[in-house]
């Protein structure tokens, strides 16, 4: 299977501790997204990579989320000192641009469902 | 006021009927606008990319309103494949990714 990956695919935790998520894109993909979504909502931008170098942030993302793409190649998340309100499904999707400009189709991962108790 | 607005549904049609849904945007200078399907605890699944002149895949037709801002979706002669979960997608920018808005989605439901 080339398509996106996600690991783990469920999380549950508590309250206070820190998790951490896994993308890895489809191989030829520059760029990398992550979403949040909540039930009945759509998907939500977090943050995205062009490469290595993470280019937005939304306002959604508190200082206790950070995201890494140090190869430019694979993803992770981190929430630190989770909290009840960030149980989500954790989407990744990925892309291929040639410009700045370009409209690129996004594929996405199956994500990862985190339940913070 | 959303920036991007669906029905939630849901819709619930007879196989074979033919269907249709609107999304509405409130920003003028969007720049691109998809369609996207999602099945119930999956991911999300480009259906169609939405084109000024309007397009069509099979028994899929989207269309564009800039004057009214909404872009709609029809299905013809449906089947009870296509329940799921209508997602569209609106880009507000070129080049910015915070600018891609997701609706709140279509359920969709086809009965036999």
């Amino acid at each position: 299977d080339t398509g996106v990956s996600q690991n783990p695919r469920h999380k549950i935790t508590k309250r206070g501790q820190n998790v951490t998520f896994r993308c890895d894109p489809i191989s030829e993909h520059n760029r990398l997204y992550w979403y949040r979504q909540t039930l009945g909502q759509g998907p939500e931008f977090l943050t995205y990579f062009q490469n290595e170098a993470q280019l937005e942030k939304s306002r959604l993302l508190s200082d206790r989320f950070s995201a890494e793409r140090p190869k430019g190649s694979f993803s992770t998340l981190e929430i630190q000192r989770t909290e009840q309100g960030d149980s989500a499904m954790y989407l990744c999707a990925s892309s291929l641009s040639y410009t700045a400009e370009s409209t690129d189709t996004q594929y996405f991962g199956p994500g990862t469902r985190l339940t913070v108790l | 006021r959303k920036e991007v607005e669906q029905d939630p549904g849901p819709f619930n049609v007879p196989e074979g009927a033919t269907v249709a849904f609107n999304c509405t945007y409130s920003n003028s200078a969007s720049q691109s606008f998809f369609w996207y399907r999602q099945d119930c605890r999956k991911e999300p699944k480009l259906l169609m990319s939405v084109y000024s002149s309007g397009n069509e895949d099979g028994r899929f037709t989207a269309q564009l309103n800039r004057a009214s801002q909404y872009i709609s979706l029809l299905i013809r002669d449906s089947k009870l494949s296509d329940s799921a979960t209508y997602l569209c997608v609106v880009l507000g920018e070129y080049s910015s990714a915070s600018k891609i808005i997701f609706g709140s989605g279509t359920r969709l439901s086809i009965r036999p």
